[in-house]
């Protein structure tokens, strides 16, 4: 059982479109991790997002914490084929922990 | 800067035989720790290790073994490989044991038994 549940699981999109990715769970985690995996590569972390409704912009990425620290989203704006990529996020809870969710795969066509 | 080094990248084992997966880190941190990457699983916690002497189990540790002697490296051994640890293995490692800091990653090994 994921404790954390990511949607979509595939998301193809042409490129200049926007996407949204979600990150939802029914546990309250401390922070939420954001990592972007390439193939043949480790996981590379984007964001840490620690505050209820925190909201972080790092260039045409948005994320946004939820206020109960339970769920969160990405959002691209005007993607590019750059931003293809294994999408990850990841949930700190009290413990020596994270929690993975299994990812959305997001390809941006040329 | 190397970062977090894995060897070998690619490994096939039989059933039965064992191994051990390199982990090293040349950040000095405190906290290393083992993942396996499965289709539409997403990455679980093996073990990991917040400091030298120090180990703990994840959320899938059956089968799997680690030590921590030196800050810089954490091996993980296969006891006995069977079909159901063909995976990804990554390892990673950061500033310390609080779960709010970030994961620096290796490029992973990818692993195949028969």
């Amino acid at each position: 059982t994921q404790l954390l549940e990511q949607s979509p699981q595939f998301l193809s999109i042409q490129e200049g479109e926007n996407l949204t990715v979600y990150c939802n769970s029914s546990s309250v985690f401390s922070s939420l991790q954001w990592y972007r995996q390439e193939p043949g590569e480790g996981p590379v972390l984007l964001v840490t997002v620690v505050t209820g409704g925190e909201v972080k912009k790092l260039k045409r990425l948005t994320f946004q914490f939820g206020d109960a620290r339970k769920d969160s989203s990405l959002h691209i704006t005007a993607a590019q084929p750059g931003d293809t990529g294994l999408y990850l996020c990841a949930g700190a809870g009290d413990d020596y922990k994270l929690s993975f969710g299994a990812g959305t795969t997001v390809t941006v066509r040329a | 800067n190397a970062g977090v080094t894995q060897t070998p990248k690619f490994q096939v084992l039989k059933t039965g035989q064992s191994m051990t997966l390199q982990c090293a880190q040349d950040m000095n941190h405190e906290y290393m720790s083992w993942y396996r990457q499965d289709p539409g699983m997403g990455l679980r916690l093996i073990h990991y290790s917040v400091g030298a002497g120090i180990t703990d189990q994840g959320e899938v540790p059956n089968g799997y073994n680690v030590s921590r002697s030196t800050t810089e490296d954490f091996p993980l051994r296969l006891l006995s490989a069977a079909p159901s640890q063909t995976s990804v293995y990554f390892c990673a490692s950061s500033a310390s044991g609080n779960s709010n800091q970030p994961q620096h990653f290796g490029d992973g090994t990818r692993l195949s038994i028969l």
